[in-house]
């Protein structure tokens, strides 16, 4: 059983330019998260799949920021004009179905925007 | 609205020593509660959950946690610490209807040996 897969571990850009990371869930989860931690802090809710569905976008998620899951499987993060402020660790998550609260994470994309 | 506060970022014990990392939530639904641990530079692991089942909920690594709705509070326990219990403790909130989870800022546990 292979858990959340996330790729790049590390990606290291100048500010304005774009990214796009890409997080493969556990098989059959249906539900797919982002979130974003940057140091000394808790994860933050970006935003959820269900399936191919975008059900909710945090105000976190600027319009620089686009996420997708276009077949319900794996699932991309793009950030559009990044800035240093993008700094951070970005972490996906899935769960298996409603009424399973308990989510299960990658080893997340760590970003450094020079 | 949910929320959870982690009360002290640092907490150093002796190796051999209890264990106890503080978490108060606030939840305006039934709350959801979980502990994970974060080890440097990788994902969140699952230590335990409750889920409005057994208030004494026990988890993996010798770790349990209670549920006690009068003070809000779900803090985390281990009898003995050991070295390898070195890491980041997040304490996160879901609910009934709620998709995400809100986590607290973590504490840093350090084990002296």
């Amino acid at each position: 059983d292979t858990g959340v897969s996330q790729d790049p571990r590390h990606k290291i850009t100048k500010r304005g330019q774009n990214v796009t990371f890409r997080c493969d869930p556990i098989s059959e989860h249906n539900r797919l998260y982002w979130y974003r931690q940057t140091l000394g802090q808790g994860p933050e809710f970006l935003t959820y799949f269900q399936n191919e569905a975008q059900l909710e976008k945090s105000r976190l998620l600027s319009d620089r920021f686009s996420a997708e899951r276009p077949k319900g499987s794996f699932s991309t993060l793009e950030i559009q004009r990044t800035e240093q402020g993008d700094s951070a660790m970005y972490l996906c998550a899935s769960s298996p179905r409603a009424q399973v609260y308990e989510q299960y994470f990658g080893p997340g994309t760590r970003l450094t925007v020079t | 609205a949910q929320s959870v506060t982690q009360l002290g970022s640092h907490v150093s014990v002796s190796e051999g020593a209890l264990v106890l990392l503080r978490c108060n939530y606030s939840s305006s639904v039934p709350p959801y509660l979980f502990w994970y641990v974060q080890y440097p530079n990788q994902g969140l692991q699952l230590l335990l959950k409750y889920t409005s089942a057994a208030t004494l909920v026990k988890g993996i690594n010798g770790f349990e946690a209670e549920f006690k709705k009068s003070e809000t509070s779900f803090h985390l326990t281990k009898p003995s610490a050991h070295m390898s219990d070195a890491a980041e403790y997040f304490c996160a909130v879901s609910g009934v209807g709620a998709q995400k989870l809100v986590f607290g800022q973590g504490t840093r546990l350090t084990i002296n040996p």
